[in-house]
């Protein structure tokens, strides 16, 4: 059972448009971060939100931190080819804080 | 800066042989970590170290071996690879930053055993 499931699992979309990616758990975490990840490299961080109700925003990316801090959203607005790539949601369970669960990935696609 | 190193960047093992993946990096973070990524299942943590000379497992830890001596390097030794540790790995440091452990990770070590 994946403690972190992100949603979609695959969004192919066109320059322009905007995109909400989901990530879900029933546990409740300290905090949480998204990486985006492109081919052959390692995930580089985006953001971290560690209060409930905590949007963050990222020029055109906006995220946000559930109330009870088991769910998280990234926005995208007026998508670019260059957002193309994986977006993992990743979170520390209360009293783990040096450890993550990473989620599913959303990959992501914007097409000129 | 280089940041987090990981050699080698492809690797073809036969099922059975052993080796060792490196890790080390320049940033002087206490905490570093191995990952496992495969397809549709997202990052799996095999084992992480909290400090010098202190390791524990993580999510799948079954056929690897850590140690860490250094600061600096988190060596992850396979055993006798099997196919099922296919994977692409990846190594990452991170340290209390002011609210999380914020990870940065190296470019990853392709492996395939035959």
């Amino acid at each position: 059972t994946q403690l972190l499931e992100q949603s979609p699992q695959f969004l192919s979309i066109q320059e322009g448009e905007n995109l909400t990616v989901y990530c879900n758990s029933s546990s409740v975490f300290s905090s949480l971060q998204w990486y985006r990840q492109e081919p052959g490299e390692g995930p580089v961080l985006l953001v971290t939100v560690v209060t409930g109700g905590e949007v963050k925003k990222l020029k055109r990316l906006t995220f946000q931190f559930g109330d009870a801090r088991k769910d998280s959203s990234l926005h995208i607005t007026a998508a670019q080819p260059g957002d193309t790539g994986l977006y993992l949601c990743a979170g520390s369970l209360t009293g783990t804080a040096s450890k993550l669960t990473f989620g599913t990935g959303t990959r992501l696609q914007v097409t000129l | 800066n280089a940041g987090v190193t990981q050699t080698p960047k492809f690797q073809v093992l036969k099922t059975g042989q052993s080796m060792t993946l490196q890790c080390a990096q320049d940033m002087n973070h206490e905490y570093m970590s191995w990952y496992r990524q495969d397809p549709g299942m997202g990052l799996r943590l095999i084992h992480y170290s909290v400090g010098a000379g202190i390791t524990d497992q993580g999510e799948v830890p079954n056929g690897y071996n850590v140690s860490r001596s250094t600061t600096e390097d988190f060596p992850l030794r396979l055993l006798s690879a099997a196919p099922s540790q296919t994977s692409v790995y990846f190594c990452a440091s991170s340290y209390s930053g002011a609210s999380a452990y914020e990870q940065y990770f190296g470019p990853g070590t392709r492996l395939t055993v035959t």
